[in-house]
């Protein structure tokens, strides 16, 4: 069964500062994905990386994956407060499904403070 | 907007009423989902639908009933739910398998309240 873990759940942050959120995971998957939610709001979608050593940027936000690991980070430069979010990582189940099932780490709730 | 609808967008309801919670989306996606998102809990999958059919039933008590009547509607049928349902639902859709975007596309969320 996949389970995936992310570190830290509550991170609170200072604007201009850098950090990086971890997310770990226990069997192989071919795709990962990250996701960025506001309050009361919806999952909106933000990287999605495919194979070892994938790296993708949006502006502040820099995601990389290390499959050999079974780890990827999600780094934050120079903080913004509108970057204060909750942010999931997820996975697709490589069990040969046609639909493609994800499963979710349990998300880390980003607060960025003057 | 996502390009998947969900409706209504709040719901306030008794422990006897009956009602329901639609997902509509025309992205062509062929799978849909159901989740739960309760206050400090992780995302719980709820129901997957593919190609109309349900696929993955995760334990959810009989209270919760889905409908999957064509590829672009999926229904959340609600009936004598108790307080701990109270919850964000959301709705999701992929492309399936092969898809090498963005993994699923979500709506907007109902938030339920059950009194």
């Amino acid at each position: 069964e996949l389970k995936v873990e992310q570190n830290p759940l509550f991170l609170s942050m200072q604007e201009g500062k850098n950090y990086t959120i971890y997310c770990n995971y226990s069997t192989t998957s071919d795709r990962l994905y990250w996701y960025r939610q506001d309050p009361g709001k919806s999952l909106e979608s933000l990287f999605v990386l495919l194979s070892n050593g994938a790296v993708k940027q949006e502006g502040r936000l820099m995601a990389s994956l290390d499959t050999k690991a079974r780890l990827s980070t999600l780094h934050i430069t120079a903080a913004v407060h509108d970057l204060s979010a909750t942010y999931f990582c997820a996975l697709r189940n490589a069990g040969g499904t046609s639909y493609g099932k994800l499963t979710f780490g349990q998300g880390t709730i980003l607060t960025v403070h003057p | 907007e996502t390009g998947v609808t969900q409706t209504p967008r709040h719901l306030v309801m008794g422990m006897t009423n009956k009602k329901s919670l639609k997902c509509e989306q025309h992205l062509g996606h062929n799978a849909m989902y159901w989740y739960k998102q309760s206050a400090k809990k992780p995302l719980e999958l709820m129901f997957v639908y593919s190609l109309e059919e349900r696929v993955e039933n995760n334990s959810v008590p009989s209270r919760f009933s889905p409908e999957c009547p064509n590829s672009s509607h999926l229904f959340l049928h609600l009936h004598t739910l108790q307080p701990e349902d109270s919850a964000l639902y959301l709705c999701a859709s992929s492309r399936g398998q092969g898809a090498s975007g963005y993994g699923y596309t979500f709506g907007s969320g109902t938030r339920l309240t059950v009194v």
